[in-house]
């Protein structure tokens, strides 16, 4: 079974509405963190968002916030305002303490933003 | 600041021949994945390491070995290469998730491998 369940293959969004990318995660581990990713066409993987299992509020950077919804197993990424720089291919990922600590992704949603 | 440095950076290989590839982190983390990325599958762990001396397999090890000899280093081997190993490759570290600190992964520029 899939721990983490990128339901959207691929998005289009028109410049600057915000956009909610969706996450589903699958743990029985009581301590564990969500991150997601950012990875534009030129290939790095870059950072934007964590949220950890007892954190109480939804976290948030700049621009991106997390929607942590514990009981459902969800932890969408919203983009406010979106821009062209934002188009890219967006991962969602999950560590588990109590699982060696490793770090599972999901398949990713690509973005593309339009003028 | 080097960060995670993974080299190489391009590989073309045939059926059958051997390769390593290293990656090097300087930021004195515990943690270190492998993964491969390859079109629709996001990215899948191959192997992973939580210290020196160990490894771990992830979702995907068949086909691929790892050793951890040093802190700062983590090496993946492809014994006799396939085309179904064709993929790009990423290397990252993070810290122990017990440190309080930020926890996320940090990546290398990814090796781009071709088996042919």
């Amino acid at each position: 079974a899939q721990k983490i369940t990128q339901t959207q293959p691929g998005m289009f969004v028109q410049e600057k509405e915000a956009v909610t990318l969706d996450c589903t995660y699958d743990t029985s581990d009581p301590s564990y963190g969500l991150f997601w990713y950012k990875q534009p066409s030129s290939g790095e993987m870059i950072f934007l968002i964590y949220q950890g299992s007892y954190d109480q509020q939804n976290a948030t950077e700049g621009r991106y916030s997390l929607n942590f919804q514990k009981a459902r197993k969800s932890a969408n990424l919203v983009i406010s305002a979106s821009q062209l720089g934002d188009s890219a291919m967006y991962f969602c990922a999950m560590r588990e303490v109590f699982r060696d600590d490793k770090i599972i992704f999901g398949k990713g949603t690509r973005l593309h933003i339009l003028p | 600041n080097a960060g995670v440095t993974q080299t190489p950076k391009f590989r073309v290989l045939k059926t059958g021949q051997s390769m390593t590839l290293l990656c090097a982190q300087d930021m004195n983390h515990e943690y270190m994945y492998w993964y491969r990325q390859d079109p629709g599958m996001g990215l899948r762990l191959i192997h992973y390491s939580v210290g020196e001396g160990t490894t771990a397999k992830g979702e995907v090890p068949d086909g691929y070995n790892v050793s951890r000899l040093k802190k700062q280093n983590f090496l993946l081997g492809l014994e006799s290469a396939a085309p179904s190993q064709t993929s790009v490759y990423f290397c990252a570290s993070s810290p122990n998730s017990g440190t309080g600190y930020s926890t996320e992964a940090f990546f290398g520029q990814g090796t781009r491998l071709t088996v042919v």
